[in-house]
């Protein structure tokens, strides 16, 4: 069964303390994993697109990479600001189609 | 400015009400996409399309339909609305279904059915 797990399911952090999020997928056919942040009552925002093992993207104090089997958000010395739920998500199947499965997220919580 | 719009943000309504969200994007994007998000369960995908008149199911399309009959409209159809489809949906829309790249969410509709 295609399914994304993402773990831990809440981390708190001082500003400065570096941590990764880790999105576990088992999908037949990836064609693209995706994080997102999600801020209290708001619509998720695109953070990264990660198409094939051993890329890396980085933005700000983030950095995603992806192997065959997860990928990992790394943050890098946190700020308050950054406190947030970041999403996975796993586009999968053939390429007509436009399926998608989200993990459940983590929320992050960063303290000053 | 990009965006994708939702309407109505709020709706409180009774089991057996139809009732529609409609959606509009102006990126001229060809994928739209409806899911809906519960506590614990995360964002479940309804329905996608891959572009005008296209549509197909997503994780958990049951009890809801969709249409696709302009490019930038995506309305989300409950015909006979229950209790367990209470939840907060969103709606987003990308370029292209093919490669999903940036995808752009709409800022919500919190629904209650009673």
């Amino acid at each position: 069964e295609d399914q994304v797990t993402q773990s831990p399911e809440a981390l708190r952090l001082q500003e400065g303390e570096s941590s990764s999020l880790n999105c576990s997928y088992t999908v037949s056919g990836l064609r693209g994993l995706f994080w997102y942040r999600q801020d209290p009552g708001k619509g998720p925002e695109f953070l990264f697109t990660l198409y094939s093992a051993g890329e890396e993207k980085e933005k700000e104090r983030l950095k995603a990479t992806l192997t065959k089997k997860e990928s990992f958000l790394h943050i890098t010395a946190p700020k308050p600001e950054d406190s947030a739920t970041y999403l996975c998500a796993v586009q999968h199947g053939s390429s007509n189609t436009g399926k998608l499965i989200f993990g459940q997220g983590t929320t992050l919580q960063v303290k000053p | 400015e990009a965006q994708v719009t939702q309407n109505p943000r709020y709706l409180i309504t009774v089991t057996g009400k139809k009732l529609t969200v409609t959606c509009s994007q102006n990126m001229n994007h060809e994928y739209m996409s409806w899911y809906r998000q519960d506590p614990g369960l995360g964002l479940r995908q309804i329905y996608y399309s891959m572009n005008v008149e296209v549509t197909d199911k997503g994780d958990v399309p049951e009890g809801y339909k969709v249409s696709r009959k302009e490019k930038r409209n995506f309305p989300l159809i409950l015909e006979s609305p229950s209790p367990n489809q209470t939840s907060l949906y969103f709606c987003a829309s990308s370029f292209s279904g093919r490669r999903l790249e940036t995808q752009y969410f709409g800022p919500g509709t919190r629904l209650l059915v009673l």
